[in-house]
């Protein structure tokens, strides 16, 4: 299968910063990739869609001033969490969107391992 | 996305049984996916389905999508201990680029 990286793993920060996480698609070129949020035990929650070369498209209720998104090549988006505060302490994973091209082909997403995010 | 309606939510079996879980929607899909997400991982894909009656199996895991293109049912036969996981589907309609989420099948197998 395709493989996505997400760095970091995992990281704690104060509150107030701010905090970058990467995407890439290591096998295969990406023209959409998403960022998900997801709490314990539930499942994933849509935050915004990533689009190469043009801005994100962020799902209601999801502050784009807050979550920034940056998807500068076909293999890149990156997720900065600014000013970050306790309640933003959660699971992000991005996925990347595969296509055949063609209508009716491939079209699946490939997930990340996800970013553990903790905020002091 | 929508949320699709996913059965059941857990499930207890004992190691060697088959398992089965489905996903359903009131909404016709022209894709659906499952996937297994082990604790503190991102989710890997397991079976992708892309037309109506299709039935495709990787390894233990056999997925249909339904004829309806409402639902699609996942079977693991003979599970092992490390099918411990929550199972997710995820469904696409046509049209659309996002995928819809199942709420998951947690799986904990008895040794």
């Amino acid at each position: 299968g395709a493989v996505v990286s997400q760095h970091p793993s995992r990281v704690i920060c104060k509150s107030g910063t701010s905090v970058k996480i990467e995407c890439r698609s290591l096998d295969f070129q990406a023209t959409t990739m998403f960022w998900y949020r997801q709490f314990p035990k539930k499942s994933l929650m849509l935050m915004a869609t990533s689009n190469e070369g043009s801005k994100a498209t962020y799902e209601q209720g999801v502050e784009k001033d807050k979550f920034l998104i940056n998807h500068a090549s076909l293999t890149l988006s990156t997720l900065t969490v600014t000013s970050a505060h306790p309640e933003d302490s959660s699971f992000y994973i991005c996925s990347a969107r595969r296509t055949s091209g063609r209508a009716g082909g491939i079209d699946t997403q490939y997930f990340g391992p996800g970013t553990r995010l903790t905020v002091l | 996305g929508q949320q699709l309606n996913q059965s059941p939510q857990s499930m207890f079996i004992q190691e060697g049984e088959d398992v089965s879980m489905n996903c359903t929607s009131s909404s016709i899909f022209n894709t659906w996916l499952w996937y297994k997400q082990d604790p503190g991982e991102g989710p890997v894909l397991l079976i992708a389905l892309y037309k109506a009656g299709e039935l495709t199996s990787n390894g233990r895991l056999t997925a249909q999508f339904g004829i309806t293109r409402k639902d699609s049912f996942l079977n693991i036969s003979a599970s092992i201990p490390s099918d411990v996981g929550i199972y997710f589907c995820a469904g696409r309609r046509t049209n659309d680029y996002k995928l819809s989420f199942g709420a998951g099948t947690t799986v904990t197998v008895r040794a």
